[in-house]
């Protein structure tokens, strides 16, 4: 069974410093992907990001970039230069080859402090 | 250019009662999702479709059911609410070559 896991419920960043967050998954599928969204409070899904299993090269947009170590089945995103406007929740979503539904981990909520 | 909206954005209900959850898509993609969010579950697919005509079941679809007679319409019904439903429910879309889905702005359902 596919499975992913955000071991962060919350984190705590001063403005402009980079953040981590977490992400881990389980499939013994070799084909899948891996997918970031935010989650403003006012509730939408945003898409962020997404890495192909096969993809030689993390995935870079703007400030996120996914740090994807394949060996350790861990796909982490990174926010560099944090802003007021990152806090949110952070979903790390999977789908795998031949299903089109994405499986969610439970989500880290980023607060960045001025 | 709305995208994906879902009607209503809130919703009261008791239980027994049916209810039924709208979704609208102007891209003409072909697959939709219907999802719901729980607090500590991250969001759960409830069903899927393909194309019109074209359903299938997702990890949650108990007590649910599903129509796409349309491509741009998804609609979601709760045949008899029950409180375990009360959820915020999303709807997404995905092109067919593309890997991202897309999702719609949600709705509040509060069943009493």
């Amino acid at each position: 069974a596919q499975k992913i896991t955000q071991t962060q419920p919350g984190m705590f960043v001063q403005e402009k410093e980079a953040v981590t967050l977490d992400c881990t998954y389980d499939t013994s599928d070799p084909s899948y992907g891996l997918f970031w969204y935010k989650q403003p409070s006012s509730g939408e899904m945003i898409f962020l990001i997404y890495q192909g299993s096969y993809d030689q090269q993390n995935a870079t947009e703007g400030r996120y970039s996914l740090n994807f170590q394949k060996a350790r089945k861990s796909a982490n995103l990174v926010i560099s230069a944090s802003q007021l406007g990152d806090s949110a929740m952070y979903f790390c979503a999977m789908r795998v080859q031949g299903a089109q539904k994405l499986v969610f981990g439970q989500g880290t909520r980023l607060t960045i402090n001025p | 250019d709305a995208g994906i909206t879902q009607s209503p954005r809130y919703k009261i209900t008791e239980t027994g009662r049916q209810v039924t959850l709208m979704c609208h898509q102007t891209w003409s993609h072909s697959y939709m999702f219907w999802y719901r969010q729980d607090l500590g579950h991250g969001l759960r697919l409830i069903y899927y479709s393909a194309a019109a005509d074209i359903t299938d079941k997702g990890e949650v679809p108990d007590g649910y059911v599903v129509s796409r007679s349309k491509t741009e319409n998804f609609p979601l019904t709760l045949e008899s609410a029950t409180r375990s439903q009360t959820s915020v429910y999303f709807c997404a879309t995905k092109a067919g070559f593309e890997e991202t889905q897309y999702f719609g702005p949600g709705t509040r359902l509060l069943v009493l």
